[in-house]
C-alpha cells in the first residue's frame, strides 16, 4: 500500500499570508506512460464533503480560486495557499490514486492566526 | 446539474449490517465508477472500495473484504454499499463519489480523481 504522510499536521497563517502544506507518498505516483502524477487535493470544512482542489498533482478545478495552487512530483508535493482567506479554514488532503487501495494523507488543519 | 444523493443516516446495533445507496444524476451513470469512502468522527478518509456501474465489476480494500458488498440498479441510476457484521469501530460518516463533475469527467476506470461527492451517510453503531 501507499502511504500518504502530511506536515504539518495543523498550521495558523495571518489573513492574506502564505500557507504550505506537504505530502509525501511512500512510493512515486508518477506513472511513467503518460508522465502524470496521480495526486490530488481536497478541502473539507466541517459537516461537508471533500471538496477537490487540485488534480495531477497541480490541475487546479475548474472554479478554484487562482491563491491554490499545486507543485512537486514522484513522491514529494506542496499545495501553497499564496494568501489565505477567512474562508480557506478547513482541512486539507491530499490523495493518491495511482494504486489501490487509494489512500489519502491524514490531514492538515489551516486556521486564521 | 450533476450530483450524488445519498440515503439518511442510519443508528445501528453491533452485528447487524447497513445498506446505503447513492443516487446519480446529470451524468451517465454507467460511464464512472462509484467510489466508497468513510470518515469516522474527527479522522481522515478511509477508500472502502470502487464498483464499475457498467459490468458491476468491484475492486475493495483488503480491510473490508468479505464483509462490503457494492451492488447498483442500473435502471434508477444508484449504487449501494453494505456493510455486515458492524462494529462500533464503523460509526462514521460514508460518501460516494464519482468521476464525472459539471466540469470536468475523466475516465480511467477506478483511477481518477473524486468529483463530485455525495453529501455523506451518518451510519451510527450503537448498543
Amino acid at each position: 500500500d501507499i502511504v500518504m504522510t502530511q506536515s504539518p499536521d495543523s498550521l495558523a497563517v495571518s489573513l492574506g499570508e502564505r500557507a504550505t502544506i506537504n505530502c509525501k507518498s511512500s512510493q512515486s505516483v508518477l506513472y511513467s506512460s503518460n508522465k502524470k502524477n496521480y495526486l490530488a487535493w481536497y478541502q473539507q470544512k466541517p459537516g461537508q464533503p471533500p471538496k477537490l482542489l487540485i488534480y495531477w498533482a497541480s490541475t487546479r478545478e475548474s472554479g478554484v480560486p487562482d491563491r491554490f495552487s499545486g507543485s512537486g512530483s514522484g513522491t514529494d508535493f506542496t499545495l501553497t495557499i499564496s494568501s489565505l482567506q477567512a474562508e480557506d479554514v478547513a482541512v486539507y488532503y491530499c490523495h493518491q490514486f495511482y494504486s489501490t487501495p487509494f489512500t489519502f494523507g491524514p490531514g492538515t488543519k489551516v486556521d486564521v492566526k | 446539474q450533476v450530483q450524488l444523493v445519498q440515503s439518511g443516516a442510519e443508528v445501528k446495533k453491533p452485528g447487524a449490517s447497513v445498506k446505503v445507496s447513492c443516487k446519480a444524476s446529470g451524468y451517465t451513470f454507467t460511464g464512472y465508477y462509484i467510489q466508497w469512502v468513510r470518515q469516522a468522527p474527527g479522522q481522515g478518509l478511509e477508500w472502502m472500495g470502487w464498483i464499475d456501474p457498467k459490468s458491476g465489476g468491484t475492486n475493495y480494500a483488503q480491510n473490508f473484504q468479505g464483509r462490503v458488498a457494492m451492488t447498483r440498479d442500473t435502471s434508477i441510476r444508484t449504487a449501494y454499499m453494505e456493510l455486515s457484521r458492524l462494529t462500533f469501530d464503523d460509526t462514521a460518516v460514508y460518501y460516494c463519489a464519482s468521476h464525472c463533475s459539471a466540469t470536468n469527467c475523466h475516465n480511467e476506470g477506478g483511477y481518477n480523481w473524486f468529483d463530485p461527492w455525495g453529501q455523506g451517510t451518518l451510519v451510527t453503531v450503537s448498543s
